[in-house]
């Protein structure tokens, strides 16, 4: 496609469950970042990969959090036992590292833990 | 790490005024500061950007301001349009690495 894609659009998860997170970047895109946006708030930072090296897991809240990207192409943001407070938008968004350093957004994924 | 304030949180003009949303970073090795436009459910997009070797950048009726020396850098929109109100965040990051947002400006241009 020509975007940044993610999946599902939405989602509904019964507190404690597990839940995986997909994002399609756009093709030959080097650079790709998780960020968690709640209501009304900006993206928060959650990491960064570099072809498959994840280089920054910083922002990642707990060991709940972890994410892939075993190919350098699809990445995924899996959280285990999910609680009521992961509930936001979870955007991903790629760049390509040469020359323009513009970021894309996907539509984001959001996620409501009940 | 890097740490992005963004003022003010909600700004409301009349059509045809000019707005000006501010943002501080702490990180002096950011290199790159995008501002991006987020209307209600859709996705963050690019409306303009400014690398740290060029202190000022006009695209239309949009322009981003820079003072490396004093680590902020300004968005400003002039001639406002009903059409430009959304939220918008500022960003820094260095060699695009852990790009970091602002926490939002909520634009409302009142026709």
């Amino acid at each position: 496609g020509a975007g940044v894609s993610q999946s599902p659009r939405y989602k509904v998860a019964k507190r404690g469950q597990d839940v995986a997170l997909r994002c399609d970047p756009i093709s030959g895109h080097v650079s790709l970042f998780w960020y968690q946006q709640a209501l009304g708030q900006g993206p928060e930072f959650l990491t960064y990969f570099q072809n498959e090296a994840q280089l920054d897991k910083s922002g990642l809240p707990s060991d709940r959090f972890f994410a892939e990207r075993p190919e350098g192409s699809v990445s995924t943001l899996k959280i285990q036992r999910t609680q009521q407070e992961d509930s936001a938008v979870y955007l991903c968004a790629s760049s390509i590292r040469t020359g323009t350093t513009e970021a894309f957004f996907g539509q984001g994924t959001r996620l409501t833990v009940v | 790490g890097e740490n992005v304030e963004q003022h003010p949180s909600t700004l409301s003009v009349q059509e045809g005024d000019s707005a000006v949303i501010k943002c501080t970073y702490s990180d002096s090795a950011s290199d790159y500061f995008p501002w991006y436009k987020q209307e209600l459910g859709k996705r963050p997009q690019l409306i303009i950007d400014i690398r740290s070797n060029v202190g000022e950048k006009k695209d239309q009726r949009i322009a981003v301001t820079l003072n490396k020396t004093a680590k902020h850098f300004s968005l400003h929109i002039t001639e406002t349009q009903p059409e430009d109100s959304a939220v918008y965040f500022c960003a820094a990051s260095k060699n695009n690495n852990d790009m970091r947002f602002g926490a939002g400006t909520r634009l409302t241009v009142k026709p």
